[in-house]
């Protein structure tokens, strides 16, 4: 049982390149979530999915898109990089069927956008 | 957009000695209240939660207490040691069917031996 993973672990982009961060849960989770962590900024949600084929936005939406691929797997993509998204990129996963509102968190993705 | 403040920023405390956290948050109808910790390279990891029925809740050396009247909540690790050294998030849970939280700023704490 892995729980939630995350690839890359680092990855170092191009102002203008783009990429997809991949995620995936073998916990039968319902909801998945995409956050940035920031120094001083804390957790911010970009986008979740309450369910497989439903997708919307977060606190910080912008320069991002995501796709609910099936129940596993939730990507976040970054089409045109710019250095504002130089952050630390988690992915979580809930069970919405439990009332006890834990989130589990994936090792994070470094990105770097120069 | 809601919000959970959160404080202090950074935390120095000696080992055995006891280290607090705060949060304040606005919206009533918050309902659940969790503490994550994150270790260095790694995500967050639920510690410990509270819901507002109560005022505290205790799990070994970490309590959590809620003032509800106050809308504030905080963490206390009693007896720091060197392994609590990590960032603590305090969060909210606002409601719906998606599970959705809002996370504080964080609190980096380092504990001396």
């Amino acid at each position: 049982n892995a729980g939630v993973t995350q690839t890359p672990k680092f990855q170092v982009l191009k102002t203008g390149q783009s990429m997809t961060l991949q995620c995936a849960q073998d916990m039968n989770h319902n909801s998945m979530y995409w956050y940035r962590q920031d120094p001083g900024m804390g957790l911010r949600l970009i986008y979740y999915s309450a369910s497989e084929g439903t997708t919307d936005k977060g606190e910080v939406p912008n320069g991002y898109n995501v796709s609910r691929l099936n129940k596993r797997e939730f990507s976040l993509r970054l089409e045109s990089a710019a250095p504002s998204q130089t952050s630390v990129y988690f992915c979580a996963s809930s069970d919405t069927g439990q009332r006890n509102y834990e989130q589990y968190f994936g090792p994070g993705t470094r990105l770097t956008v120069t | 957009q809601q919000q959970v403040k959160q404080s202090p920023q950074s935390l120095i405390v000696q080992k055995g000695g006891i280290s607090i956290i705060n949060c304040a948050y606005e919206n009533t109808a918050f309902d659940y209240f969790p503490w994550y910790q994150q270790f260095p390279g790694k995500g967050p990891a639920l510690l410990i939660a509270i819901r507002p029925d109560v005022s505290e809740k205790k799990e070994g050396r970490f309590t959590i207490s809620f003032n509800k009247s106050a809308k504030q909540f905080s963490l206390h690790i009693m007896d720091s040691q060197p392994g609590d050294s990590a960032t603590y998030f305090c969060a909210s849970y606002y409601g719906g069917a998606t599970n959705k939280l809002i996370f504080g700023t964080g609190t980096l704490l380092a504990v001396q031996p």
